[in-house]
């Protein structure tokens, strides 16, 4: 199993852009997170899914969109990329009870100039 | 709303001494309890949970947590630091019945001195 697996590491924006965080899963796992990580400030939830076709909002979803049309994949899209949203981006995986280990991925790390 | 707080950013200890990483939480209800441990430029990984039952929990590389409800705490400890355990760690709660999103605490980077 590769597990969780984030494309692209690195990416620059410019202000305005848009771009898709790529988010892929293959242990069947049902629940699927974005988070993002600031320096000194742990990380945050962005947005969840249960379930394809079922995605909710975390503690920071503005400037964000998801989607979960397949049990594996789970893009985060970015609309109108502001300074604000560089940070370093993680995916998570989790199956069945909630008090399961959530598997993350490597991260993408994203810098908006 | 529940939060996580992780004492100190910053922890340094020698190679061989005790490692102690503090992790208090707000709740009047126990949440599920984890510690994650991020090597540079790596996601977390999980060194250890509480659910239920005993309230001493042992994880990977010889760490062990202590559930103390009395004191709402989830303090991480290691008799004896090695060099590889050099890197951040969080401190993160799960909440009943939410899905189970984690809170994170803000994250102690532990440093090991030669």
């Amino acid at each position: 199993n590769a597990g969780v697996t984030q494309t692209p590491k690195f990416r620059i924006l410019k202000i305005g852009q848009s771009m898709t965080l790529q988010c892929a899963q293959d242990m069947n796992h049902n629940y699927m997170y974005w988070y993002r990580q600031d320096p000194g400030m742990g990380l945050k939830l962005i947005y969840y899914s249960v379930g394809a076709g079922i995605t909710d909002k975390g503690e920071v979803p503005n400037g964000y969109n998801v989607s979960r049309s397949t049990t594996e994949d789970f893009p985060l899209r970015l609309e109108l990329a502001a300074p604000s949203q560089t940070s370093v981006y993680f995916c998570a995986s989790r199956k069945g009870a909630e008090y399961n280990e959530q598997f993350f991925g490597p991260g993408t790390r994203l810098t908006v100039l | 709303a529940q939060s996580v707080t992780q004492l100190g950013s910053h922890v340094s200890v020698s190679e061989g001494a005790l490692v102690l990483l503090r992790c208090n939480y707000s709740s009047s209800v126990p949440p599920y309890l984890f510690w994650y441990v991020q090597y540079p430029n790596q996601g977390l990984q999980l060194l250890l949970k509480y659910t239920t039952g005993a309230t001493l929990v042992k994880g990977i590389n010889g760490f062990e947590a202590e559930f103390k409800k009395s004191e709402t705490s989830f303090h991480l400890t290691k008799p004896s630091a090695h060099m590889s355990d050099a890197a951040e760690y969080f401190c993160a709660v799960s909440p009943y019945n939410q899905g189970g999103k984690l809170i994170f605490g803000q994250g102690t980077e532990l440093s090991v001195k030669p």
